[in-house]
């Protein structure tokens, strides 16, 4: 059993380079969700999506885009990095309508922007 | 707005002793709560949720949390630390306002000493 799958582990980009962040899960979620996480900061709310063809901004959507064509992905697009988008990003994912249903998390991907 | 406080970014205690996690929510109606771990290089695991159905949550590996509707707090608990315990600990709160779902305190990490 997958659970919620990230890719890659670990990127480097330089200033302006963009890239996807990939994420899949296998359980028949509809909610998935993107957070960065950063020191001393928690868990941001970047975009999040309630099912296929619907999205929404979070906390810190600035320099992001999402997009959700199947229930299993939910890709996050860099599309010029900056060097403030150096961070940890966790892809998260739960049923839907049920507020306590708790987030199952990607193992997050390391992002560093030079 | 829902939003969660977690005191203390840093708690050592000694292996052995009772690990005590403050958690502080607002909210305007009666919230579902979690506890979430993470240990190095990894996602956030599910430790254990308030639902509402008893006002003390047992959790995986020996952690518990009591909900105080008066104090606002989730606080969790462990009656012995063990080394393995350290890691860092994040309360969350399932959002009932409609933007976000859940919202995340800025975590604890928890350091055992021998």
């Amino acid at each position: 059993n997958a659970g919620v799958t990230q890719t890659p582990k670990f990127q480097v980009l330089k200033t302006g380079q963009s890239m996807t962040l990939q994420c899949a899960q296998d359980m028949n979620h509809e909610y998935m969700s993107w957070y960065r996480q950063d020191p001393g900061m928690g868990l941001r709310l970047i975009h999040y999506s309630v099912g296929a063809g619907i999205t929404d901004q979070g906390e810190v959507p600035n320099g992001y885009n999402v997009s959700r064509s199947t229930t299993e992905d939910f890709p996050l697009r860099l599309l010029s990095a900056a060097p403030s988008q150096t961070s940890v990003y966790f892809c998260a994912s739960s049923l839907p309508g049920q507020l306590n249903s708790p987030l199952h998390f990607g193992n997050g991907t390391r992002l560093t922007v030079t | 707005a829902q939003s969660v406080t977690q005191l203390g970014s840093h708690v050592s205690v000694s292996e052995g002793a009772l690990v005590l996690l403050r958690c502080n929510y607002s909210s305007s109606v009666p919230p579902y709560l979690f506890w979430y771990v993470q240990y190095p290089n990894q996602g956030l695991q599910l430790l254990l949720k308030y639902t509402s159905a008893a006002t003390l949550v047992k959790g995986i590996n020996g952690f518990e949390a009591e909900f105080k509707k008066s104090e606002t707090s989730f606080h969790l608990t462990k009656p012995s630390a063990h080394m393995s315990d350290a890691a860092e600990y994040f309360c969350a709160v399932s959002s009932t306002s409609g933007t976000y779902k859940y919202i995340f305190g800025t975590g604890t990490r928890l350091k055992v000493l021998a």
